[in-house]
């Protein structure tokens, strides 16, 4: 079985400042690793992903995740952050070699970003 | 391609009373999943269904049910309603074969259920 754990439950943070959303996970098997994000009143957007390959993911809005295996961690990172990027985000995991249609989600991180 | 589209986004039910919430994926992809989020239990898995088959199940109650057509829309129905069952309902599809990128999961808007 997997488990996500995300250290914050908010993260505050002033506008331009650098930020890190924490996540850590728990398996007994191989994992895919994402990051979703949820803007008021709408469903998750992915954001990013770690399926193979390079340790270390970019998104298209400046966002970058870096899978540490051996911290079991995909920590998410932004050097500078806008207002518009005040949202919830959601850490997950999926199973290699399972149906993976079954994600197991982190509780969540808003992050808040003030002017 | 259009997205995950989830009907109603909006439901006001009662106690004991039943509800059938609907997801059409998007093209092509076969395998439908179901999502409860609350605040205080977050995001949590309810089952997948690819070909018409229920392929994985969370750990929730036989109250909820969930079925797929051939055309792979989903419905998934919770009966005698209890105010605990108030949550977004979120449904997401992916194309439910092999590994790795084929099977990212795109998420619909949600479905919104209060339940008085």
């Amino acid at each position: 079985a997997q488990s996500v754990t995300q250290l914050d439950s908010q993260v505050p943070v002033f506008e331009e400042a650098p930020v890190e959303l924490r996540c850590n996970y728990s398996s007994s098997v191989s994992v895919y690793l994402f990051w979703y994000v949820q803007y008021p009143n709408q469903g998750l957007q992915l954001l990013l992903k770690y399926l193979s390959g390079s340790t270390l993911v970019e998104s298209i809005n400046g966002f970058e995740a870096e899978f540490n295996k051996s911290q079991t961690s995909f920590h998410l990172r932004k050097p500078s952050v806008h207002i518009s990027d005040t949202a919830e985000y959601f850490c997950a995991v999926s199973a290699l070699g399972g149906s993976q249609g079954n994600l197991i989600f982190g509780k969540g991180t808003k992050l808040s970003v003030k002017p | 391609k259009a997205g995950v589209t989830q009907t109603p986004r909006y439901l006001i039910k009662t106690r004991g009373q039943q509800v059938t919430l609907s997801c059409s994926p998007i093209s092509g992809h076969r395998s439908v999943s179901w999502y409860q989020q609350t605040p205080g239990q977050g995001l949590q898995f309810l089952f997948e269904y690819f070909s018409e088959t229920q392929r994985n199940k969370g750990n929730f109650p036989g109250r909820f049910s969930g079925r797929q057509f051939s055309n792979s829309r989903s419905e998934m129905n919770v009966s005698t309603l209890e105010l605990g069952d108030s949550a977004l309902y979120l449904c997401a599809s992916s194309s439910g074969r092999g590994q790795g990128a084929r099977n990212i999961q795109y998420f619909g808007a949600g479905t919104r259920l209060s339940v008085l």
